[in-house]
This record gives structure tokens, sequence and C-alpha cells, in this order.
């Protein structure tokens, strides 16, 4: 069965601080990958989307980009980030096809202080 | 461009009473459309779908959702609530005749289950 792993599940950084949250998913090849953005616990942003390797699609000029340098592996970085930056990560995959159902990760809480 | 609306930020239902939360959609297409929940710090978790067919959707944990193409709608129901449905829904459209792989997700709906 596939799973998919997000980690690390709690961060805390400091302003113009490097970031790099890695997501991997087993059991599948080829998934599309995704990553969003959760505030106030509410609704979602995506972020990135990537239907293969170093084929990634941003939606939202920001502070973050996107990296996938395996087939199963979707990083998520910024360079220096900013105070907006704190939120709820959510990495997601499908299979990209039929009606690409959307499974995602645990999710990474990230406070930049 | 695809949007999907869930106008209630919060519904309370008495335990053992049916629920409803309500989801409307906008797609200039056929509509996929789904449902999940997140439990407090976790991720999303899927629900149910609907693709074609019967109106009237089963999913997970009891939880079904009626398709209402003139209404544009998507609500999603169950007979008898539990305490333990409480959490956080999301409504999420996807239209597949644009070629857009992407979901796009409502705000949200808080479902607060009084016991």
């Amino acid at each position: 069965s596939q799973t998919i792993h997000q980690w690390p599940a709690t961060l805390v950084q400091p302003v113009g601080s490097p970031l790099s949250l890695e997501c991997t998913v087993e059991g599948t090849s080829n998934p599309n990958l995704y990553w969003y953005r959760q505030a106030a616990g509410r609704g979602l942003q995506l972020l990135f989307y990537s239907i293969g390797i170093d084929q990634i699609s941003s939606e939202v000029p920001q502070n973050l980009s996107a990296s996938r340098p395996q087939d199963r592996q979707f990083i998520l970085s910024s360079k220096k980030l900013l105070l907006s930056d704190s939120g709820f990560y959510l990495c997601a995959w499908s299979n990209g096809q039929g009606p690409n159902i959307q499974y995602f990760g645990a999710g990474t809480r990230l406070s930049v202080l | 461009a695809q949007s999907v609306a869930q106008p209630e930020d919060q519904v309370n239902v008495a335990e053992g009473n049916p629920l409803t939360v309500k989801c409307t959609y906008s797609v200039s297409g056929n509509p996929y459309l789904f449902w999940y929940v997140q439990y407090p710090n976790r991720g999303l978790q899927f629900l149910l779908k609907y693709i074609t067919g019967d109106n009237l959707v089963k999913g997970s944990y009891g939880f079904e959702a009626e398709f209402n193409k003139s209404q544009t709608s998507f609500h999603l129901k169950k007979p008898s609530a539990l305490v333990s449905d409480s959490a956080l829904y999301f409504c999420a459209v996807r239209e597949p005749d644009t070629g857009r792989r992407a979901l796009t997700f409502g705000s949200g709906t808080r479902l607060q289950v009084q016991p």
C-alpha cells in the first residue's frame, strides 16, 4: 500500500534562516506531488505541484521554492524565512489518473520567530 | 476558473442528530467533487468522491454526500452524528476537462458535535 511521510512534524526557526521540508511517498511510482500551506487551521493554499521529476508548477509567488530530485521525493525550501511563512505545511500525492484523489501527509507545523 | 464555497464556518449538532455540511461549487464543465476531514494537527483524510453516476455517494465513517447539478451543490451528510465526528471538513473540486490536476479546496467548516 502507498504511504506518505513528511518531516519534521514541528519546526521552530528564526526569521532569516533557511528552510527545508521533506516529503516522500512509498508504494507508487510517478506520483503527482503537492505542497499546501494552511494558515490558522482553515483554508488550504496550493503552493506547488509536480507531475514529474523537475516538473514543478508554482501557484503563488512567494518566498518559497520546491524541488523534486527523485520520483517520490518533494522538498519545500526557503533561503530566508519570513514571519509570514509560519503555518501548517501539508504534502500530498495522487496517482495522476482518473479522479486524482489526493492523499495527505501528517503535516509540518512551522513557527517563524 | 473553478471555485468552492463552504458558507458555514461552523456547524453545531447534538450527538445522534443528523448533520449536514454545505458545499457549492463553480466550474465550467463537469466536476469531480471530494470531501476531506481534518482532525487537529493532522493531515487531511479522504472521505468520499463524486465522479459520475449515482448522485448519492457513500464514504467512510457513515458519511454520504449528494451531488445536485442544478444547484451546483455537494452537501455532506450523516444520519446520526457522533462526538468523534467533530473535526474540520473540506470540500474540494477538480475540473478534469481543463487538464488541471490540482484540487481547489473550500475554506473549511468546523463541525462540533455536542454530547
